[in-house]
């Protein structure tokens, strides 16, 4: 089944403490992204990767990092959470667009990160 | 900056109602398309329009691209429960890069 993972799904840490979000395709899609979600403001990206070893910031990218080592995966790393980044994060992947083209970005089940 | 503004924020109607959701923005994009998030998910893809002025239909839901690839709309026909959920328009940014910005999200409430 074609899919994206994210893990974990659910995560409560406390303000400073490293955390790792997963997230992974098996489509074999070039394109890979995160998003933020909070209300009233819709989905919002964090980074972006048009293909391994390419990434580039979205719209907020402050306290996040991210790698792209291999294809199918695009780990959202948080060096020292703050409250502030608390919110539902989804990660999503799709085809590389061709000039002229648009493409469908498949979202995975989203991580609901509570920092306190 | 929210590039893309929809309308209403919320909407709550009874089965049977149409409804139309907007989406608008001052930018031009190349394409724009329609998801629905329903709680515990992540988004869903309905529909992607590319050409000014474009309409689409699928089933009961018409969705429709300004001519100037600027706005966009989603009406339903007969709304039933199950098009509860939140929907989301997002625009792709002309360019040679992957950029898509999403709306701000119309939260929609269809009760039986």
């Amino acid at each position: 089944e074609a899919q994206v993972t994210q893990n974990p799904r659910y995560l409560i840490t406390v303000t400073g403490k490293k955390l790792t979000v997963t997230c992974s395709q098996n489509m074999n899609h070039e394109y890979m992204s995160w998003y933020r979600q909070d209300p009233g403001l819709g989905l919002r990206q964090i980074y972006y990767s048009m293909n391994v070893e390419v990434t580039d910031k979205g719209d907020v990218p402050e306290g996040y990092k991210v790698s792209r080592k291999e294809k199918r995966n695009f780990p959202l790393i948080l060096e020292s959470p703050s409250p502030n980044q608390t919110s539902l994060y989804f990660c999503a992947s799709s085809l590389s667009r061709r000039a002229g083209g648009y493409y469908e970005q498949y979202f995975g089940p989203g991580t609901r990160l509570t920092v306190t | 900056t929210q590039l893309l503004e929809q309308s209403p924020q919320f909407l709550s109607i009874q089965e049977g109602e149409n409804l139309t959701v907007y989406c608008n923005s001052s930018s031009v994009f190349s394409s724009l398309q329609w998801y629905r998030q329903e709680p515990g998910e992540g988004p869903v893809l309905l529909v992607t329009v590319v050409t000014g002025g474009e309409v689409k239909k699928l089933k009961r839901l018409t969705f429709q691209f300004g001519d100037a690839r600027k706005d966009s709309s989603l009406h339903i026909t007969a709304a039933q429960p199950g098009d509860t959920g939140l929907y989301l328009c997002a625009g792709a940014i002309p360019g040679g890069y992957q950029k898509v910005t999403f709306g701000t999200g119309t939260k929609l409430q269809v009760i039986p």
